[in-house]
């Protein structure tokens, strides 16, 4: 059974700190890993998705990357803001339209 | 284009009532799940679609019961409901291997 775990279970940072979140997978023959942003109250947004076959994908100031191997993703934020603040989900994919996976997630503060 | 809509938004249900939370996509997506998230923890799969008349139970699908006779169209139905089942319920949609998205939830009290 595939288990995925997060660590920092939260995290608090002041306004411009560069940051990674970690994101461990039990079994490496995953199809594709998301990373989600979760605000209080509200549902989940995808942020980025690495397929299995990627190392890593970019989108502004965040930069996922994906080694399969060992088992492990990292979100690495860039240059932190305020609105950053929110809870970061990883989930795994395990095959093609299979269910997802998700951790228990890390909850970001970044102070101002 | 509303993506994923749910309703209810929130919904106190005494022990043993049953509901319906509703979740309906216009993105034309195959695949629906549905999901629940207890306070502070990650999302556990209840159901599962991959298309019209096709549905397959997720990691904790006691106590709940689902159909697809639509694409656009993913009820959950709580039977019996209990305290356990206190918990935001989310509903997803999904094309094969791509992006996930995701309604905002609807928050079940059982008393």
């Amino acid at each position: 059974k595939q288990e995925v775990t997060q660590i920092p279970a939260a995290l608090s940072v002041p306004e411009g700190e560069n940051l990674v979140l970690n994101c461990s997978f039990t079994d490496s023959a995953i199809y594709n890993l998301q990373w989600f942003r979760q605000d209080p109250g509200k549902g989940l947004t995808s942020l980025l998705l690495i397929q299995s076959s990627q190392r890593e994908q970019t989108s502004g100031r965040l930069n996922a990357s994906l080694d399969k191997s060992s088992g492990r993703s990292t979100l690495y934020i860039a240059a932190s803001q305020p609105g950053d603040s929110a809870t970061y989900l990883c989930a795994v994919e395990e095959t093609s339209g299979s269910r997802l996976t998700f951790g228990e997630g890390t909850q970001l503060t970044v102070n101002p | 284009n509303a993506g994923v809509t749910q309703t209810p938004k929130f919904r106190i249900l005494k022990i043993g009532q049953s509901m319906t939370l509703q979740c309906t996509q216009d993105m034309n997506h195959n695949y629906m799940y549905w999901y629940r998230q207890d306070p502070g923890m990650g999302l556990k799969l209840i159901y599962y679609s991959v298309g019209a008349g096709i549905t397959d139970k997720g990691e904790v699908p006691n106590g709940y019961n689902v159909s697809r006779s639509t694409t656009e169209d993913f009820p959950l139905r709580l039977e019996l409901a209990a305290p356990s089942q206190t918990s935001v319920y989310f509903c997803a949609t999904g094309l094969s291997g791509n992006t996930i998205y995701f309604g905002e939830g609807s928050w079940l009290t059982v008393v």
